[in-house]
């Protein structure tokens, strides 16, 4: 089976640019989530949904970063304008069902975005 | 609010040595634990997940332990080999059915 899809791999950007990340999650996984990895830290979840609905963006910065994910299959995150605070990777992952103690989630490669 | 540390944050050990990775959380309310093992430009893949009524997991080279009353759990790789060179996480599902995630730990094997 196909696992999640990520791109683009990497992104350079100058600060208060806009940016765009789009995630392809394993084909019938309801739940997507997108995270934010800094260097040397675990990861950090912004958006968690659920088909196309969103379950939680409590850590979403809602003034610059928002989220769609349309028809509940891909997901796009984008950064508008970007800080270089925002320099990190962004993890999308995916799972079949979150609300049971034995859910996996499983992970794109990420996109690793450097804010000069 | 849940709190996962890691220690140390990185090790380095010779090939073939047996070693113990450290995983410890503050809130025991947990639905399970689980360990991740995350390769520079990749993503992050799943090698054991411990229920929170489980003591243990197997597999392989692999063996993860779970002491939820005093919020531990470690990782223990046996005969360790150079493709284990990784950065290993854990990440205890609480109970919003989020992941809290630790730092990591960066484990380097030298041949």
């Amino acid at each position: 089976e196909a696992g999640v899809a990520q791109s683009p791999r990497y992104k350079i950007i100058e600060k208060r640019q806009s940016v765009a990340f789009w995630c392809n999650p394993i084909s019938g996984h309801a739940t997507l989530y997108w995270y934010q990895q800094i260097l040397g830290q675990g990861p950090k979840l912004l958006i968690q949904f659920q088909n196309n609905g969103v379950v939680d963006d409590s850590q979403l910065p809602k003034d610059r970063f928002s989220a769609e994910r349309l028809k509940g299959v891909d997901s796009t995150l984008k950064i508008q304008p970007a800080k270089l605070e925002d320099s990190a990777v962004y993890l999308c992952a995916s799972s079949l069902e979150p609300l049971i103690a034995k859910n996996i989630q499983y992970f794109g490669a990420g996109t690793r975005l450097s804010v000069l | 609010k849940q709190e996962v540390t890691q220690i140390p944050a990185a090790l380095s050990v010779p090939e073939g040595e047996n070693l113990v990775l450290n995983c410890s959380f503050t809130d025991s309310a947990i639905y399970n634990l689980q360990w991740f093992r995350q390769d520079p430009g990749k993503g992050l893949t799943s090698l054991l997940l411990i229920q929170s009524s489980q003591r243990e997991q197997t597999s392989g080279r692999l063996n993860a332990s779970l002491d939820k009353s005093s919020g531990r759990s470690t990782l223990y790789i046996a005969a360790s080999q150079p493709g284990d060179s990784a950065t290993y996480l854990c990440a205890v599902n609480d109970s919003n059915y989020q992941l809290i995630w630790g730092a990591g730990t960066k484990l380097i094997i030298k041949p």
